[in-house]
């Protein structure tokens, strides 16, 4: 147990349909991250927040949209995803720059 | 670019033998992490190495950085099954944010 939950744990959508994946931590963390594992790829960072302000945003799709409302909730909200979108999406927080504390991803498959 | 690159991409060792893996960076970094996943799960840190230090010890795990040559390496000894996952090296580049190698993957068989 990391301090860091993620839920739903697995999650099976269609490509015309809204979801959201949710991030919670209790560790304190002033920031936290949103990354995608696919299927033997590096894995991919999508957005930092740091004391809820974005400051990072790797050229994600619109598709995917991030809400954090507090340096404690982090959200992914999912609308109309391709099937390329299948992967692990792991959440993680962290103080400042030091190490990273994941939770346990949430594995979303894209029909 | 990709900043970290683990290799080998894939280890095989018995149980009880030691495993290496190595890691290869391009710019300068302010520290250096190891990560493990289990298959399908989150990652886990195992240990941290800042740039002014040479290397670093955590149970079984021994840590070292080559800043001149940018690389780095991960020691498990006495290897036991419950080793067996994906090793990952994160990178810090002064304030940019981490980013990960593509990963080793161990397997200890028993």
């Amino acid at each position: 147990e990391t301090g860091v939950t993620q839920t739903p744990r697995h999650l099976v959508m269609g490509m015309t349909n809204k979801k959201s994946l949710k991030c919670e931590q209790h560790l304190g963390h002033n920031a936290m991250y949103w990354y995608k594992q696919s299927a033997k790829k590096p894995l991919e960072l999508m957005f930092v927040y740091n004391f809820k302000e974005q400051t990072e945003n790797n050229s994600v799709p619109s598709r995917f949209s991030p809400e954090c409302p507090n340096s404690s909730h982090l959200f992914l909200h999912l609308h109309t995803l391709q099937p390329e979108d299948s992967a692990l999406y792991l959440c993680a927080s962290s103080q400042a720059l030091n190490e990273q504390f994941f939770g346990p991803g949430t594995r979303l498959t894209v029909l | 670019s990709q900043q970290g690159e683990e290799d080998p991409q894939a280890l095989s060792i018995q149980e009880g033998e030691n495993a290496t893996m190595n890691c290869s960076y391009k710019t300068s970094i302010n520290n250096l992490q190891w990560y493990r996943q289990n298959s399908g799960r989150g990652l886990v840190h195992l240990i941290l190495i800042r740039s002014n230090e040479r290397e670093k010890h955590s149970g079984r795990l021994r840590v070292t950085l080559d800043t001149s040559k940018k690389s780095s390496s991960l020691l498990i000894t006495a290897s036991r099954a419950a080793d067996t996952a994906s090793y990952f090296c994160a990178t810090d580049n002064y304030g940019q944010n981490f980013v990960f190698g593509p990963g080793t993957r161990l397997s200890v068989l028993p």
